[in-house]
């Protein structure tokens, strides 16, 4: 357990559907990140939020959408995905953002994203 | 940022002590070393973090050079649970969070 909740753990869509991954963390921290990790692959940064403010997007396509309504959570919306954005998702929080002193970076189990 | 090279993968046997070197030529001043482990399905787990000689928690000592342009994460006495990817990071506090391909420790029997 490393106070980073993901939900939900495991995820199956078709393409035409539309659903939200949901990040949750009560520790206090200012900065919250999401990465994909495909089978056998880096784990690839899409956004980061630094106190509710998006401070980067890697580029990412615009069927997915990040939302952070407050510093404890953060939402991934799906939306028309395609068959290879299936993968690992995951959640991250910091303290403080980048990879300064105290900067640890504690993630969540992350969910299992499969489209159909 | 600076660039990180640490090897592809490593093997060792349970009981072993694991070394792991990550290059960083061209680290700057502001710049920390940190360390995260990830096992297969999971998000990574920070292990250690620091900016000069050698740093030791209750997982793994970080050695650091003057230079500090290497790094040596060290596992004592590894076992089975220990197999897993090991990053190295390399930055300040305004770097991005990047991971790169990791190293890949095997622990045998």
């Amino acid at each position: 357990e490393t106070g980073v909740t993901q939900t939900p753990r495991h995820l199956v869509m078709g393409m035409t559907n539309k659903k939200s991954l949901k990040c949750e963390q009560h520790l206090g921290h200012n900065a919250m990140y999401w990465y994909k990790q495909s089978a056998k692959k880096p784990l690839e940064l899409m956004f980061v939020y630094s106190l509710e403010e998006r401070v980067e997007n890697n580029s990412v396509p615009s069927r997915f959408s990040p939302e952070c309504p407050n510093s404890s959570h953060l939402f991934l919306h799906l939306h028309t995905l395609q068959p290879e954005d299936s993968a690992l998702y995951l959640c991250a929080s910091s303290q403080k953002r980048g990879q300064g002193a105290d900067t640890e970076a504690f993630f969540g189990q992350g969910t299992r994203l499969t489209v159909v | 940022l600076a660039k990180t090279t640490q090897p592809i993968s490593m093997d060792s046997y349970e009981g072993q002590e694991v070394n792991i070197t990550c290059s960083h030529n061209n680290i700057a001043t502001n710049d920390y070393i940190t360390w995260y482990q990830q096992f297969p399905s999971q998000g990574p787990r920070f292990i250690i973090q620091g900016y000069k000689t050698k740093v030791t928690n209750e997982v793994a000592s970080l050695f650091i050079p003057a230079d500090r342009k290497s790094s040596t994460l060290s596992l004592p006495r590894v076992s089975l649970s220990d197999t897993a990817v090991y990053y190295c990071l390399v930055g300040d506090g305004y770097s991005t969070l990047t991971f790169g391909k990791g190293t890949m420790l095997l622990v045998s029997p």
